[in-house]
């Protein structure tokens, strides 16, 4: 079966612009996270979506970020007035609700702010 | 506040030089501990999930272990194709969201 994928696999952006990265998870998958990746950096967690439940904000760095699911399967990551900071890998992940750390990856998205 | 520390940061190893990473965690009632690979411009592939102290999973030539403050990720006889950052991570029991160590980036020498 498919795995989860994400959309571009590379981005690259001037200072200011907005951006929206895509992300399809597996069927099936109620749960989807986002995170990001800097180089030498861990994971940074930015959102949790859970079926229906209202979205698990808590990473998101800024107001600058924002994301959505629709009908409980592909989300959008934004990300208004980037910033040269915002450069990094941006991981898209799914998983069963009771399987918190079985989580299946997407491929990233590499996104470079100019 | 959750934390998941690994070391060392980096290992070189040569072919068939057994070794073990390590894992350090600080999470109120831990739900599961996690460990993942992962390779170069690619997402964190899933390997194993650790549950209580005491428990043991392997998979080829990896074997993961879990104590009360730890985990190892033990590495028997590597290969080269066993190069790859490894991460873990840990959630505690009131959260969906698991905290991530910053990896140990392994490079196994033919």
């Amino acid at each position: 079966g498919a795995g989860v994928s994400q959309s571009p696999s590379n981005k690259v952006t001037e200072k200011g612009k907005d951006v929206e990265l895509r992300c399809d998870p597996i069927s099936g998958h109620t749960a989807l996270y986002w995170y990001r990746q800097s180089l030498g950096q861990g994971l940074e967690f930015l959102i949790y979506f859970q079926g229906n439940s209202a979205p698990d904000k808590s990473g998101l760095p800024s107001d600058r970020f924002s994301a959505e699911r629709t009908g409980g399967s592909v989300s959008t990551l934004t990300i208004q007035r980037t910033q040269q900071e915002d450069s990094a890998v941006y991981l898209c992940a799914s998983s069963y609700r009771d399987r918190v750390g079985e989580q299946f990856f997407g491929p990233g998205t590499r996104l470079t702010v100019l | 506040e959750d934390q998941v520390t690994q070391s060392p940061e980096a290992l070189r190893l040569q072919e068939g030089e057994s070794s073990s990473l390590n894992c350090s965690y600080t999470v109120s009632g831990l739900r599961g501990l996690f460990w993942y690979r992962q390779d170069p411009g690619k997402g964190p592939e899933f390997l194993f999930t650790l549950y209580s102290a005491g428990e043991e999973k392997e998979k080829e030539r990896l074997k993961a272990t879990l104590t009360k403050k730890e985990s190892f990720l033990h590495i028997t006889a590597p290969k080269p194709e066993d190069s790859a950052t490894y991460l873990c991570a840990a959630s505690s029991g009131g959260s969906y969201i698991p905290t991530f160590g910053r990896g140990t980036s392994l490079i196994v020498h033919p």
